[in-house]
């Protein structure tokens, strides 16, 4: 089947640290990867996405590359600021999977001054 | 490019009474549609895809008959909770695909957070 595991949180930085979250999926084909971020009280936005092995998706200063090799696609970022604050969710799609994204659970990142 | 709105953002309601939820696609013909829900400091749990002019495919545990959707057009879908109660108190998402460039991503809407009293 098609599974995403992703770090638990919360995850507490300070302004300007450096952030990884790390996300690793499970797949009989080869699916498309996505980040999406929850700010509070709303809903999901696409943050950054790869469609096939080696791509890197960037927004915002964040990146992350799929990585066929080690079936991942961990989410960075090199300073992060107070505004970053959110739920960060790592998510797949199997093209021909009746376009369903399957999730992982979530990560909380709390940024402080 | 790509925005998806919800309707009303947020609602309370009576124990037994129904309430409707929209979601549209502004700027773009959504072939297919999604509901989630989402419990407080949890993932997204798919409920249904709603596809243009044919009945919805519902996951398994979620009532058919209490979860009522409806995708009319290209840019609408609603859900309809029927004989609300306290437990179907949650924040409600949707999302549409649109099967045109980006075909494999979802653009989600804002949310509807329903309070049952």
């Amino acid at each position: 089947g098609n599974s995403v595991t992703q770090m638990e949180g919360p995850v507490t930085l300070s302004e300007e640290a450096f952030l990884t979250i790390n996300c690793t999926y499970t797949a009989t084909g080869y699916p498309s990867l996505f980040w999406y971020v929850q700010y509070p009280g709303e809903g999901l936005q696409l943050l950054l996405k790869a469609t096939k092995a080696d791509d890197k998706g960037s927004n915002k200063g964040f990146e992350a590359t799929y990585r066929k090799e080690t079936t991942s696609f961990h989410l960075e970022k090199g300073s992060v600021q107070v505004s970053d604050s959110a739920v960060y969710f790592c998510a797949s799609i199997l093209t021909g999977g009746g376009n369903k994204l399957t999730f992982g659970t979530g990560t909380q990142l709390k940024v402080e001054l | 490019g790509a925005v998806v709105s919800q309707h009303p953002s947020w609602v309370i309601c009576k124990s037994g009474t129904s309430v409707k939820i929209e979601c549209r696609s502004l700027d773009f013909q959504a072939t297919t549609m999604f509901w989630y829900r989402q419990f407080p400091k949890q993932s997204l749990m798919l409920m249904a895809t709603s596809n243009e002019g044919s009945k919805a495919t519902y996951e398994q545990g979620v009532e058919k008959d209490k979860f009522l959707i409806n995708h009319a057009s290209l840019t609408l879908s609603t859900l309809t909770v029927t004989s609300a109660h306290p437990e179907d108190s949650s924040f409600y998402i949707c999302s549409a695909f649109s099967g045109g460039v980006s075909r494999d991503t979802q653009y989600f809407g804002p949310g509807t957070r329903l309070t049952v009293l």
